[in-house]
């Protein structure tokens, strides 16, 4: 079983759509929550940071942690063509990097 | 703004050859890292390095070894290239800690083709 699950997509929505995305995860340790945006021929950039569980917002993006499922998700509200990207879920439970684990992403497109 | 830096976007290799990609980062970042990005398998770490002339193995390191000589440079090298290392490469740093103040900072990415 895989550390990190997060289903692949592709996910389509017409602009101005709510997009929710999701990973599950399989180690209670986790801690760190993190959200990396991926362009189309670029590295992924973190786009949102929560420690724990509860709720991170930040503009238009939302994180959601709930520690007791195992289950943390991404909100995207009024969703525009430039959120077209990979979205990667990542957690870790210290500061080591060998324990920083990574889900293999969704691809979303927003159709304007 | 942070920028890292690899030195080639796309390479195409022969089976056999040695191969070096290079990753140079301009924020005085103590940490440095090798992963390989492929569809479905999502991101694996190679080899990462806390500080100069340190090197530690990561998830997959079977087929690689790294270098750094100097904190803004972080060598991955494919020994004797393999048609199972066709992979996008990508090469991050980061300061110490786990807060959002210390992010993994990635380049865009080799694209190697071993043929």
């Amino acid at each position: 079983q895989k550390e990190v699950e997060q289903d692949p997509g592709p996910l389509s929505v017409p602009e101005g759509a709510i997009v929710s995305l999701n990973c599950t995860y399989s180690n209670s340790a986790f801690q760190y929550f993190m959200w990396y945006r991926q362009y189309s021929r670029k590295g992924p950039e973190l786009l949102m940071y929560t420690y724990s569980s509860g709720n991170k917002e930040d503009g238009r993006f939302t994180a959601q942690v709930d520690k007791s499922s195992k289950y943390i998700s991404l909100f995207i509200r009024d969703s525009q063509p430039s959120d077209s990207a990979t979205y990667l879920c990542a957690m870790r439970w210290g500061a080591g990097a060998n324990n920083l684990f990574f889900g293999t992403g969704t691809r979303l497109t927003v159709i304007p | 703004d942070v920028k890292v830096t690899q030195s080639s976007r796309y390479l195409v290799k022969r089976t056999g050859e040695k191969v070096f990609l290079e990753c140079v980062q301009d924020m005085d970042h103590e940490n440095m890292f090798w992963y390989r990005q492929d569809p479905g398998l999502g991101l694996r770490l190679i080899y990462f390095s806390y500080d100069v002339k340190m090197k530690e193995k990561g998830d997959i390191p079977e087929g690689y070894s790294v270098s750094r000589e100097k904190k803004e440079r972080f060598s991955l090298i494919l020994e004797s290239a393999s048609t199972n290392q066709t992979s996008m490469y990508l090469c991050a740093s980061s300061s110490p800690g786990t807060a959002d103040n210390s992010p993994l900072h990635f380049g865009n990415g080799t694209r190697l083709t071993v043929t």
